[in-house]
C-alpha cells in the first residue's frame, strides 16, 4: 500500500533562518507531487508541483523553492524565512491523472517568530 | 481561469440536523469534482467525487451531485454527527493539479 510521510511534524524557526521540509512517498512510482500551504483560517494555496524528477512548477512567486532529487522525494526550502511563511504545509501525490484521488500527508506546522 | 467558490463558514448545527454546503465552479471543459475533508490537525482526505455531469458521489452518508446546468456540486448529509466536525473543501481538476475552494468549517454540537 502507498504511504506519504512528512517531517518534521512541527517546527518553530526565527525570521531569517533557512527552511527544509521533506516529503517522501512509498509504494508507488512516478507520482505527481504537490506542496500546499494552509494559513490559519484560510484555504489551501498550491505552492509547487512536480510531474517528474527535476521538474518543478511554481504557482506563486515567493521566497520558497522546491526540489525533487528523487522520484518519491519532494523538498520545500527557503534561504530566509519571513513571518508570513508561518502556516500548515501539506504534501500530496497523485498517481497518473489529476482525475484520480490526491493523497495528502499529515502536514508540517511551521511557526516563524 | 478555473475556480471554485464555497459558502463561508463556520456552519454550526446540532446533531442529527440536515447539512448543505454549497459549492459552485467555473471551468472550461469537463472537470472532475471532489469533496475533501480535513479533521483537526490532519491532512486532507477524499470524501467523494464525481467525474461527469449528473454523477452522484457518496460516502459516509454524504452526497453531492455534479450539476452542469448550474455549475454546482453541493455537499449534503441527512443527519450530521459530532464526529463530522471538520473543514470541507470542494475542488476541481485542472490539467495536472486540483483547484480548491477556501474550505467551509462545520461544527456539530450534541
Amino acid at each position: 500500500s502507498q504511504t506519504i510521510h512528512q517531517w518534521p511534524a512541527t517546527l518553530v524557526q526565527p525570521v531569517g533562518s533557512p527552511l527544509s521540509l521533506e516529503c517522501t512517498v512509498e509504494g508507488t512510482s512516478n507520482p505527481n507531487l504537490y506542496w500546499y500551504r494552509q494559513a490559519a483560517g484560510r484555504g489551501l494555496q498550491l505552492l509547487f508541483y512536480s510531474v517528474g524528477i527535476g521538474q518543478i512548477s511554481s504557482e506563486v512567486p515567493q521566497n520558497l523553492s522546491a526540489s525533487r532529487p528523487q522520484d518519491r522525494q519532494f523538498i520545500l526550502s527557503s534561504k530566509k524565512l519571513l513571518l508570513s511563511d508561518s502556516g500548515f504545509y501539506l504534501c500530496a501525490w497523485i498517481q497518473g491523472s489529476s482525475y484520480n484521488e490526491q493523497f495528502f500527508g499529515p502536514g508540517t506546522r511551521l511557526t516563524v517568530l | 481561469g478555473d475556480s471554485v467558490t464555497q459558502m463561508e463558514g463556520p456552519v454550526t448545527l446540532s446533531e442529527e440536523a440536515f447539512l448543505t454546503i454549497n459549492c459552485t465552479y467555473t471551468a472550461t471543459g469537463y472537470p472532475s469534482l471532489f469533496w475533501y475533508v480535513q479533521y483537526p490537525g490532519e491532512g486532507l482526505q477524499l470524501l467523494l467525487k464525481a467525474t461527469k455531469a449528473d454523477d452522484k458521489g457518496s460516502n459516509k452518508g454524504f452526497e453531492a451531485t455534479y450539476r452542469k446546468e448550474t455549475t454546482s456540486f453541493h455537499l449534503e448529509k441527512g443527519s450530521v454527527q459530532v464526529s463530522d466536525s471538520a473543514v470541507y473543501f470542494c475542488a476541481l481538476t485542472h490539467t495536472d493539479k486540483l483547484i480548491f475552494g477556501t474550505g467551509t468549517r462545520l461544527q456539530v454540537f450534541p
